[in-house]
């Protein structure tokens, strides 16, 4: 299986601040058609998860341009350039180019 | 708009078995598949299996193969996950979420139902 490691665990930012997570997975995530598969989730409290991010850097229609996401093979990073109150919750990434698998979370809090 | 509405939470005893539906809307069902995802109490998140509504192709999880069947019902846009042998360690929220249609692309799911509890208890 194809194991995606998050950091950090948990990170709380001050409002307005902004925040990063990594994801670095132990294979290449390119797919047989050339596009790589690896997607950024948030779940808030007691929601399910929302896909913000796709292939990496594309932003789902309705994510807050805040959000973006970057990187390539196997080390990818997801940012918030402005952290804001409804952005607390857990976010997790998901590599979908062989059998699914998510990354452990990390949670954002607010300071 | 795409909806993905599943079936109420369930009670289970150790030893049965359970079936959670998920009815799809506002979209071409046959177009893509539904891959089925569990969470834990205070765990993170887990594939179990996914199907092609298209051709009734399927992949399951290692850990999850021969006690997990995915259907899909097209006359409906209802895909079903029944889990069978069912352990207190299977106490969970179960998803729905639309996914990749064939092989051609990776998996992608890109809407999620609301989620199902099933409690396994004695």
């Amino acid at each position: 299986d194809v194991v995606l490691t998050q950091s950090p665990l948990s990170l709380p930012v001050t409002l307005g601040q902004p925040a990063s997570i990594s994801c670095r997975s132990s294979q290449s995530l390119v797919y047989i058609d050339g596009d790589t598969y690896l997607s950024w989730f948030q779940q808030r409290p007691g929601q399910s998860p929302r896909r913000l991010i796709y292939k990496v850097s594309n932003r789902d229609s309705g994510v807050p341009d805040r959000f973006s996401g970057s990187g390539s093979a196997t080390d990818f990073t997801l940012k918030i350039s402005r952290v804001e109150a409804e952005d607390v919750g857990v976010y997790y990434c998901m590599q979908g180019t062989r059998w699914p698998t998510f990354g452990g979370g990390t949670k954002v809090e607010i300071k | 708009q795409v909806q993905l509405v599943q079936s109420g939470a369930e009670v289970k005893k150790p030893g049965a078995s359970v079936k959670v539906s998920c009815r799809a809307s506002g979209y071409t069902f046959n177009n893509y598949g539904i891959s089925w995802v569990r969470q834990a109490p205070g765990q993170g998140l887990e594939w179990m299996g996914w199907i092609s509504v298209y051709n009734g192709n399927t992949n399951y999880a290692q850990k999850f193969q021969g006690r997990v069947t995915i259907t899909t019902d097209t006359s409906t846009s209802t895909a079903s996950m029944e889990l069978r042998s069912l352990r207190s360690d299977d106490t969970a929220v179960y998803y729905c979420a639309r996914d990749r249609g064939n092989i051609l692309s990776g998996y992608f799911f890109d809407f999620w139902g609301q989620g199902t509890l099933v409690t396994v208890s004695s």
